[in-house]
C-alpha cells in the first residue's frame, strides 16, 4: 500500500525560505523507477504543480517557479525535499506530494497535503 | 494554447447524467486526466488514458476525447460525487504538468 506524507512548518515569513518533506513507503525511489511530485493549491484555487523528481534523480520544474525551486530525494530514508525561495504570501497553499507511477503521466496516489501560510 | 480550460460550475439532478468539459490544445497529443477532489481532501485520480478507471472509481465514471476536448461523463450523478473536479495533462515538452482551473459539481 502506497502512502505519502508532506511535513514541514505551518507559517513562514515573507523572504524566508521553506522546506517540505513528503515521507512516502509503499515504494522505492531507488530501482523501482516512478517518481514524487510536488503540486500545491491556494486556499479556493485550483491545482499548480511545481515540480517532480524520478528514481534516476532526473528533476524538472515548473517552468515558472524553476528558479525558486529545487527538489531532492534521500532514498534511504524514503524521503523527497522541496525548498522553495523567497517566499511571498501569494505562496499561502496546501502543498501535496503525489506518487507517479513508472512510465505514467497522472498521479496516483497523494498525500493528505501541508497548508503553508505565508505572513510576518 | 498551453492551458486547460474547464467551466468553474456545474450542476446536476440527483440520477441524471452531466459531462465536464476540458479544453486545450495539447489535449490533441496526450489524453486527460481527471481528479476528483472534495473539500478538505486530496484530490483522487478518477480517469486516465482513453477511458481508464482506477480500481474503486464507480463505472458510473467515463471518460472521452475528440480533439481539443477531453469530457468526463457520470452517469446516473451521486450526491456523493459532488466535488470539485480537476482535468490535467502533460505539457509539449513532456516533463511538465498543469491543471485545469477546476469545476465545481453541485448534484442538486
Amino acid at each position: 500500500q502506497i502512502t505519502l506524507k508532506e511535513s514541514g512548518p505551518m507559517l513562514v515569513k515573507p523572504t524566508q525560505t521553506l522546506t517540505l518533506t513528503c515521507t512516502f513507503s509503499g515504494f522505492s525511489l531507488t530501482s523501482s523507477g516512478g517518481g514524487v511530485g510536488w503540486i500545491r493549491q491556494p486556499p479556493g484555487k485550483a491545482l499548480e504543480w511545481l515540480a517532480i523528481i524520478y528514481w534516476d534523480d532526473f528533476k524538472h520544474y515548473s517552468p515558472s517557479l524553476q528558479s525558486r525551486l529545487t527538489v531532492t530525494k534521500d532514498s534511504s530514508k524514503n524521503q523527497v525535499i522541496l525548498t522553495m525561495t523567497n517566499m511571498d504570501p501569494v505562496d499561502t497553499a496546501t502543498y501535496f506530494c503525489a506518487h507517479n507511477d513508472f512510465g505514467a503521466y497522472y498521479f496516483d496516489y497523494w498525500g493528505l497535503g501541508t497548508l503553508v501560510t505565508v505572513s510576518s | 494554447s498551453s492551458e486547460l480550460t474547464q467551466d468553474p460550475a456545474v450542476s446536476v439532478a440527483l440520477g441524471q447524467t452531466v459531462r465536464i468539459t476540458c479544453q486545450g490544445d495539447i489535449l490533441r497529443t496526450y489524453y486527460a486526466i481527471w481528479y476528483q477532489q472534495k473539500p478538505g481532501q486530496a484530490p483522487t485520480l478518477v480517469m486516465y488514458g482513453k477511458h481508464t478507471r482506477p480500481s474503486g472509481i464507480p463505472d458510473r465514471f467515463s471518460g472521452s476525447n475528440s480533439g481539443s476536448t477531453a469530457s468526463l461523463t457520470i452517469t446516473g450523478a451521486q450526491a456523493e460525487d459532488e466535488a470539485a473536479y480537476y482535468c490535467s495533462s502533460r505539457d509539449s515538452s513532456g516533463n511538465h504538468w498543469m491543471f485545469g482551473g477546476g469545476s465545481r459539481l453541485t448534484v442538486l
